[in-house]
């Protein structure tokens, strides 16, 4: 079955600065990919996804970027903000359902 | 529009009782889902369902039962809790499973 890996686990940046989190996956017919974010206490929210079709997606600060070779995808945020504190989940679609990282906890200090 | 809602919020359960979480939807959506969120380990899928009168089995199924009989409402239970389901519950909808998935606000389940 399809198994998703994400790096780092925890990130710590400077407001301002860059933050990048990466993502493998092992099924080669996966062809959709979520980004979600989860503040502490509530349910993960959806911030970009990206499909199979599409080897980059832009949304103000944040971007996707997705090479189904390699078989990875990555999410990059710019110019960090303390409200982008919190933990941040990539998912495969394997099937019908979603396969989740593990997440990447980012804490951004002003 | 309330969304996803889960009842209960919180509960504590002894070994060997059973309960229902109950997810509630009101944004008409087909698909519905039982994640089950633990220290480390991401989201795990345990039961879902693409409409009503349908269940499937996730990655982590053992243990618990769903039930779709109305598209509004599914419930995941626990026949008999064990120790090791202590874990924050999460419910999800959405329209199809290549779109957005609306999460609720979760219940956290602690079994003595």
């Amino acid at each position: 079955g399809e198994n998703v890996e994400q790096h780092p686990s925890t990130l710590s940046v400077q407001e301002g600065d860059s933050a990048v989190i990466k993502c493998t996956y092992s099924d080669s017919a996966s062809n959709y990919f979520p980004w979600y974010k989860q503040e502490l206490g509530k349910g993960p929210q959806l911030i970009i996804d990206i499909r199979s079709n599409v080897g980059e997606k832009k949304d103000q600060r944040i971007a996707v970027t997705l090479n189904k070779t390699a078989k990875h995808f990555s999410l990059h945020i710019t110019e960090t903000q303390p409200e982008d504190s919190a933990v941040y989940f990539c998912a495969a679609l394997a099937g019908t359902a979603l396969i989740f990282g593990k997440g990447t906890t980012l804490s951004v200090s002003s | 529009n309330a969304g996803v809602t889960q009842t209960p919020k919180f509960r504590v359960l002894k070994t060997g009782q059973s309960m229902t979480l109950l997810c509630a939807q009101d944004m008409n959506h087909e698909y519905m889902y039982w994640y089950r969120q633990d220290p480390g380990m991401g989201l795990r899928l345990i039961h879902y369902s693409v409409g009503e009168g349908t269940t499937a089995k996730g990655e982590v199924p053992d243990g618990y039962n769903v039930s779709r009989l109305k598209k509004q409402n599914f419930l995941l239970g626990l026949e008999s809790a064990a120790p090791s389901q202590t874990s924050v519950y999460f419910c999800a909808t959405g329209t199809s499973s290549h779109n957005e998935q609306f999460f609720g606000p979760g219940t956290r389940l602690t079994v003595l």
